[in-house]
């Protein structure tokens, strides 16, 4: 069963705008970590942001953000002032066991110049 | 110095070969992993390894065998390919919460396997 969703394939934003990426995930473990990693065409995996489940202050790291709602077990990706540079495949990512992080199926972003 | 290192980066191979991917990893992690991305770019675990020991093996046939000489070195030997193997391999490393880290993945550039 799928334990990570992300419900959008694809998405597209305007140079300079800001986008909202979705996800939502089912774990059983009570501290856990949840990523977003982003592979460019280049298909290195990059990891963009992390947040300490436990943690109620939501992670930043310059124009990436997200919103954690551990009750609603949703952690979306906010790009602020998007850049040609972030046109990727974006994915989400939570633990299902202390030593296997899944991954959902992805959201293929454009950035529209 | 990369961090996680994997070769080759592509294999183009016939039906029915046997084929090695070997991984390296130089950040001291104690768990390594195989995943596999398909055409679909859907990543999928395939082995967990910690310590050299097997932890993860995800109902992947037995004709993948993952092989730890040490807990820096995680390789992939492939028997008999099919069709369907044809994907990306990506080889990642962390350092797992109960032994201090976050459990996040490094990756390696991963290698194109395409079975012809």
């Amino acid at each position: 069963a799928q334990t990570v969703t992300q419900s959008q394939p694809e998405m597209s934003v305007q140079e300079a705008e800001t986008v909202t990426l979705s996800c939502t995930y089912d774990t059983s473990e009570s501290d856990y970590y949840l990523f977003w990693y982003k592979q460019p065409p280049s298909r290195q995996m990059i990891l963009v942001i992390r947040q300490e489940a436990y943690k109620q202050q939501n992670a930043t790291e310059n124009r990436f953000s997200v919103n954690f709602q551990k009750a609603a077990k949703s952690f979306s990706l906010k790009i602020s002032d998007s850049q040609l540079g972030d046109a990727a495949m974006y994915f989400c990512a939570c633990h299902q066991g202390a030593q296997k992080l899944v991954f959902g199926q992805g959201t293929r972003l454009t950035i529209n110049p | 110095d990369t961090a996680v290192s994997q070769t080759p980066k592509y294999l183009v191979t016939q039906m029915g070969n046997d084929k090695s991917i070997k991984c390296e990893q130089n950040l001291g992690h104690d768990t390594m992993y195989w995943y596999k991305q398909d055409s679909k770019k859907f990543l999928k675990i395939m082995f967990s390894y910690n310590n050299k020991e097997l932890i993860i093996n995800e109902t992947v046939p037995n004709r993948f065998s993952p092989k730890s000489p040490d807990k820096a070195h995680l390789n992939l030997h492939i028997n008999s390919l099919e069709l369907g193997d044809s994907a990306v391999y990506f080889c990642a490393s962390s350092q797992v919460r109960f032994a201090g880290g976050t459990g996040e993945l490094f990756f390696g550039e991963g290698s194109r396997l395409t079975v012809l």
